[in-house]
């Protein structure tokens, strides 16, 4: 069965530290892996997407990581500030005979002063 | 550029009402996606549209929920009846093309749907 794992479920951090989420999925054969940020009351909104090739991919403070052999991903926040806070979700697509868009529950960050 | 439009942002309905959501994508964006989220949950696909035909409505509840996109540009999703655990955000996405070509959806801010 197809399924996108994220760990942990909920995290809380001090402003300015900094934390890294996991993503562990079962899809296959694998298309591409996408991170996003889901701001409270919004649509989620895309941070990287990154194929089967690629190990690592950066957008600002936000490095996202890819194991395509083991089948894991990571998100690595630097520097946390406030407005990290929010929900990020691993997205998995996959190449079953017709591309399928599969999501992972998320991880709701918290980030206090 | 204007992003995915979606309206009403709230909704408040009795069991076995009907409601509709509407939503309009990003100009030339072909492939229009909506998705069902629960609290605490990740976003579920119900219905995947290629310009006005049907690409995956695999996860689409089809004995309640219906979708349309006429002529490859706007859509509506409609629910009739609803039911206690149709309460959830309803969020309309376009992208260029299909997702598996890696490219970006465009989500919208969502409907939240509440059912009494």
């Amino acid at each position: 069965k197809n399924q996108v794992e994220q760990s942990p479920q909920s995290l809380i951090i001090l402003e300015g530290k900094n934390c890294t989420l996991q993503c562990n999925y079962t899809v296959s054969p694998f298309s591409n892996l996408r991170w996003y940020k889901q701001d409270t009351g919004r649509g989620p909104v895309s941070l990287t997407i990154m194929t089967f090739s690629e190990n690592t991919k950066s957008n600002g403070r936000y490095t996202a990581t890819l194991d395509a052999d083991t089948k894991q991903s990571s998100l690595h926040i630097t520097a946390s500030q406030l407005s990290d806070s929010a929900s990020y979700i691993c997205v998995v697509i996959g190449n079953t005979g017709g591309f399928k868009t599969i999501f992972g529950a998320g991880t709701r960050l918290f980030v206090k002063a | 550029e204007a992003g995915v439009a979606q309206s009403p942002r709230y909704k408040i309905i009795e069991k076995r009402q009907s409601v509709a959501f509407w939503c309009n994508p990003i100009s030339g964006h072909a492939t229009l996606y909506w998705y069902q989220q629960i609290l605490g949950q990740g976003p579920k696909l119900l219905i995947q549209f290629q310009n006005n035909g049907v690409v995956d409505d695999s996860q689409l509840p089809k004995d309640r929920f219906s979708a349309e996109r006429l002529k490859g540009v706007d859509s509506t999703l409609k629910i009739q009846p609803a039911k206690l655990e149709d309460s959830a955000v309803y969020l309309c996405a376009s992208s260029l093309d299909r997702a598996g070509a890696s490219y970006e959806q465009y989500f919208g801010p969502g409907t939240r749907l509440t059912v009494t």
